[in-house]
């Protein structure tokens, strides 16, 4: 119940094109849903995040959809770039402190 | 400094050999976390100190496991007798509030027991 399914494992998608990247949770408790952005060598960063009480989160490109009904939230990047090929995990809390991780997606960007 | 800091950045040690894993915070950040991060792997939570109050370590995989953190500011994680599945990147992360979803990593130290 504590787990977090992300999907697909890895993404290739052209230059301009979009990104979707899904993640599926089971724990109604979850009550914030963020997506982070890891570059090789690096620490994960913040990228986007959402509450359950909003369907849609945009910030620039990058757009999280949440289906609460469904139990699953996505990230879309629109007009994907090169500097945009990473690796993405969705997350999840309850409370305070504790995210639950997915296993993540590399992304790479054609150009 | 301007970032969490982590040393060593890597780390290559023999099976059965101690290692001490260091992360120097954010100044003013309370709340500190470890997490270990297998090969295509998402984050594992290891654990958390915020302020004053006791750890929980409920993420610790085994008694081999410990971590401590002096002044309220750097963190050592120890690893003791290592083992090959220890072999990760060991992240550490620090944030105000104990809010982790606002939490900044620092770059990780690559374990590698042989």
């Amino acid at each position: 119940q504590q787990q977090v399914k992300q999907s697909p494992q890895s993404l290739i998608v052209q230059k301009g094109g979009i990104s979707i990247i899904n993640c599926a949770y089971e724990n109604t408790a979850f009550d914030y849903f963020p997506w982070y952005q890891q570059f090789p060598g690096k620490g994960p960063a913040l990228l986007i995040a959402i509450r359950p009480d909003v369907s849609e989160k945009k910030e620039g490109r990058f757009t999280i959809s949440f289906n609460k009904s469904a139990k699953q939230f996505s990230l879309h990047i629109m007009d994907s770039q090169p500097g945009d090929s990473a690796t993405y995990f969705c997350a999840a809390s309850k409370g305070n402190y504790q995210l639950i991780w997915g296993a993540g997606t590399k992304l790479i960007i054609k150009p | 400094g301007a970032g969490v800091s982590q040393s060593p950045s890597n780390k290559v040690t023999e099976k059965g050999k101690d290692v001490e894993l260091r992360c120097d915070p954010i100044s003013g950040h309370t709340a500190l976390y470890w997490y270990r991060q297998s090969l295509g792997q998402g984050l594992e939570f290891l654990i958390y100190f915020q302020g004053n109050s006791a750890p929980d370590k409920s993420g610790l995989p085994s008694d081999r496991f410990s971590a401590e953190r002096t002044g309220g500011s750097v963190s050592t994680l120890t690893i003791q007798r290592t083992q090959q599945e220890d072999s990760a990147v060991y992240l550490c992360a620090s944030s105000f509030w104990g809010d982790s979803t606002e939490a900044f990593f620092g770059q990780g130290t690559r374990l590698t027991v042989v």
